[in-house]
């Protein structure tokens, strides 16, 4: 069973980066699309970036700011968002599939911008 | 920049009721087109994909419907467990979800 779970601080200083990790398990890593997907307070679905073995991409949005990586020996991909706001402020969930679709989530981690 | 616009913004409807929910691309997307939904404090949950195929698992009283710039998700029967939030998403370029339907108990 594929399981996917985020970690990483709940808690980031305003124009400090923000970095999170995804443990992916039950599934092998190379086959799929590996992306990071946002929510704030209240608010709908963001999509930040994905991953894959061959390629990578962001939200157009949030380029300049967004690192998405991969680690497939150690079943992890990991998310940076560099000097935050209060707006960045959101649930962060990690999602996989194929390119088309998220069918795998995690459960979402809270991260809150503040001094 | 593709815009998913989704109506309503919220519905209210009885156990046993059918309900439809619209999603508006501003730019033809073809059929690409998914659809999801949340429970409170819980991760999306993927319902349909292309337009109209379901996903695994997913109960034959949802349906998707739609190509080109409208589209509808149907779920024929509600159920107590279907009272949630739906998102219709775009992938023909990036990925953008609607601003979501919250679906509630009348």
């Amino acid at each position: 069973q594929i399981q996917l779970q985020e970690s990483g601080p709940g808690l980031v200083k305003p124009s400090a980066t923000l970095s999170l990790t995804c443990t992916v398990s039950g599934f092998y890593m190379d086959s799929y699309y590996w992306n990071w997907i946002r929510q704030a307070p209240g608010k709908g679905l963001e999509w930040i970036g994905y991953i894959n073995f061959f390629e990578n991409s962001s939200n157009p949005s949030l380029k300049s700011r967004v690192t998405v990586s991969m680690d497939s020996s150690k079943n992890q991909f990991s998310l940076k968002l560099t000097s935050v706001t209060a707006a960045d402020t959101a649930v962060y969930y990690c999602a996989g599939g194929r390119k088309d679709y998220f069918d795998y989530w995690g459960q979402g981690t809270p991260v809150a911008v503040s001094s | 920049d593709i815009q998913m616009t989704q109506s309503p913004s919220s519905l209210s409807a009885s156990i046993g009721d059918t309900v439809t929910i619209t999603c508006q691309a501003n730019q033809d997307i073809g059929n690409f087109l998914n659809w999801y939904q949340q429970r409170p404090g819980k991760a999306p949950k993927l319902l349909v994909s292309d337009a109209s195929t379901l996903a695994t698992g997913v109960p034959s009283r949802f349906s998707g419907r739609g190509s080109g710039t409208h589209f509808t998700f149907t779920i024929s029967g509600l159920q107590p467990e279907d009272f949630a939030t739906y998102y219709c998403q775009q992938y023909d370029d990036f990925y953008t979800f609607g601003q979501g339907t919250k679906l509630e108990i009348k």
